[in-house]
Parts: structure tokens; C-alpha cells; sequence
């Protein structure tokens, strides 16, 4: 069936970087938008970015501008979301997340299970 | 910034009418997308395009549009129906927005 699965919890001292992996599996990879949404404890969700696994074109929410790279890998089928210059505040799980359409737009559906990143010193 | 914004909580009876309200500006022009999450378990999608319903999302949970405003109705609540539930639009430069969410208490 089509699913996300995602790299497993870190540990990162502020200033530091993280990069959590998502692989998909179960449908053409290149046809479906990915994205990235993270959670801080008890808190809402995040949209922190996309990208179009077909041409590598990513786009970023304004906040994390600077901060925030997503990369894909065509041959493993694994989308990359490096974040820099680690601070407390982004301690959270991270998600990736598949549109449901091929043209985007139709939802955020599946999603991975969910990467918990803590930022300590 | 673009908002989204929704009531913090929401409760009812079992076997009642639930109902979630969504606003911002720009609901009129783009879609939008309800989420539930349930504690310790990653999002999941229940409506799509303002009313459209995935797979396997029952029947009772439906989505309406009406100017700057979205509305999730879940008809005959459940226990299982208790999570928090996201809103989720575009602003005016396709950037995604979610709301803060509305957590939903069967008491």
C-alpha cells in the first residue's frame, strides 16, 4: 500500500542541523507532491514546506525561509528535510506528508508516522 | 500573516451533532481540508475540497462551505470521534495555513 516512512528520533544541540528522511513506497514517487509539517509539544500543526519530486522544485513557509532545505532522491524514492541553526522552539515531531492528487491540491493523505526532534543542550 | 482561525474546543453527547467552524479571508477562492488527530498518532485526513469525503471516512463526518467560513459536521458522535481536528487553506500565494485547532470532547 502506499506509505511514508520516516528516519527515527534525534537529538541536536542548539546551532546544530537535522535531517529527517521520508520514504515512499507503494506508488509512482515522481507524480505526487511531498510535504513537511511538524508539531511542537501540545501544540498545532506547521506547514514548513513542499516539494515536486518530478523536477526538485521546493517551496518554503516564509517563516523558515533560510532555515529549511527539502531534497529528493529519485532512485530511493526518499525526500530529505534539513533544518539549520537548531533553537528550543523547534522541538517537535515532524511529518511528511503525500497529496492525495497527482495535481496537488486534493489534501495531505498519507502521511508518515512521525519524527520527533529535540533541540537540548 | 494569513490566519485561520477556529474555536479552541468543542463538546458534546454522545449521539449528538458536532460541529466545527473555520474562517479566513480567503475561503471563497480556495479549498479547504479537515484533519483529525487523535493523541499520539499522526494527522488524518477526513475532508478534502470543502465537502469531498476520502475512503473509509464514515459517513456521519461532512463538510460544508459558505462564504469565509468552513463548517465540519460529525452527525451521531461517538467516543472514537473525540481527537483534535485541523483546518487547513491556502493563503493568496498557494502557501498552506493551518488553523489552531479545535479539540472535540464526547462527554
Amino acid at each position: 500500500q502506499e506509505q511514508l516512512v520516516q528516519s527515527g528520533a534525534e537529538v541536536k544541540k542548539p546551532g546544530a542541523s537535522v535531517n529527517v528522511s521520508c520514504k515512499a513506497s507503494g506508488y509512482t514517487f515522481s507524480s505526487y507532491y511531498i510535504y513537511w509539517v511538524r508539531q511542537a509539544p501540545g501544540q498545532g500543526l506547521e506547514w514548513m514546506g513542499r516539494i515536486n519530486p518530478s523536477g526538485g522544485s521546493a517551496r518554503y513557509a516564509q517563516k523558515l525561509q533560510g532555515r529549511v532545505t527539502i531534497i529528493r532522491d529519485t532512485t530511493t524514492s526518499t525526500v530529505y528535510m534539513e533544518l539549520s541553526s537548531l533553537r528550543s522552539e523547534d522541538t517537535a515531531v515532524y511529518y511528511c506528508a503525500r497529496d492525495r492528487d497527482e495535481g496537488g491540491s486534493g489534501g495531505f493523505d498519507p502521511w508518515g508516522q512521525g519524527t520527533l526532534v529535540t533541540v537540548s543542550s | 500573516s494569513y490566519e485561520v482561525t477556529q474555536p479552541p474546543s468543542v463538546s458534546v453527547s454522545p449521539g449528538q451533532t458536532a460541529r466545527i467552524t473555520c474562517s479566513a479571508d480567503s475561503l471563497p477562492k480556495q479549498y479547504a481540508y479537515w484533519y483529525q488527530q487523535k493523541p499520539g498518532q499522526a494527522p488524518v485526513l477526513v475532508i478534502y475540497k470543502d465537502s469531498e469525503r476520502p475512503s473509509g471516512i464514515p459517513e456521519r463526518i461532512s463538510g460544508s462551505s459558505s462564504g469565509t467560513t468552513v463548517t465540519l459536521t460529525i452527525s451521531g458522535v461517538q467516543a472514537e470521534d473525540e481527537a483534535d481536528y485541523y483546518c487547513q487553506s491556502a493563503d493568496s500565494s498557494g502557501a498552506w495555513v493551518f488553523g489552531g485547532g479545535t479539540k472535540l470532547t464526547v462527554v
